[in-house]
């Protein structure tokens, strides 16, 4: 069975410091790997995934099949990227997200 | 234009009541999705369509019942509401596109409900 781990619930930084949040991951096939952020009082979007290889708002995250990690990483943490972070696995119609990490970023 | 839109917004109701929420998509996509969203804000899928058939059933009590009149909406109607129902619900669609990584969803904006 599919099944996504954040292990942070809660994660604080200082403005300017890097950032990462930690993402495993169990699935026997090929995963199909996604961040997803929600902005306090705004609806779930997605930050970025796997396939396409992007930087988003600074963001970058590197599938590591070996460690089966999809962390999630910016290199100096703004204050508006404080928000709920969701790590997401799909799999033919099957969407399993992680408990979700709350970033918050302090000036 | 409103990718996901979701009615109402806010709903508030006593325990034993039946509700409804509508979920609507205009990006012509195959695939809806309910989730739930708890207190803690751990998000778990409730229900998956794919061209108006059920295709994730998970748990939930047999109060929830989804209802897919076409592609574009998909309902959840929920009978004796009880307190542990108080929660943000989330509806999505995503078009299926073989396994190839192209399947983002989009989620409406949620609807939140209390039970009293």
């Amino acid at each position: 069975a599919q099944r996504v781990t954040q292990p942070e619930k809660l994660l604080s930084v200082f403005k300017g410091a890097p950032v990462e949040l930690k993402c495993n991951y169990s699935y026997s096939g090929s995963p199909e790997l996604f961040w997803y952020v929600q902005y306090s009082r705004q609806r779930l979007q997605l930050l970025l995934r796997h396939i396409s290889r992007e930087s988003i708002k600074g963001f970058t995250a590197d599938l590591n099949k070996g460690e089966t990690s999809f962390h999630l990483k910016k290199p100096f943490a703004q204050e508006e990227d404080s928000a709920m972070y969701y790590c997401a696995l799909y799999n033919n119609n099957d969407m399993r997200f992680g408990a979700g990490t709350r970033l918050t970023v302090k000036p | 234009d409103t990718a996901v839109s979701q009615t109402p917004k806010y709903l508030v109701t006593q325990m034993g009541n039946d509700k409804s929420i509508k979920c609507e998509q205009n990006l012509g996509h195959d695939t809806m999705y309910w989730y739930k969203q708890d207190s803690k804000k751990f998000l778990k899928i409730m229900f998956s369509y794919n061209n108006k058939e059920l295709i994730i059933n998970e748990t939930v009590p047999n109060r929830f019942s989804p209802k897919s009149p076409d592609k574009a909406h998909l309902n959840l109607h929920i009978n004796s509401l009880e307190l542990g129902d108080s929660a943000v619900y989330f509806c999505a669609s995503s078009q299926f596109s073989g396994g190839q990584g192209k399947e983002t969803q989009y989620f409406g904006p949620g609807t939140r409900l209390l039970v009293l």
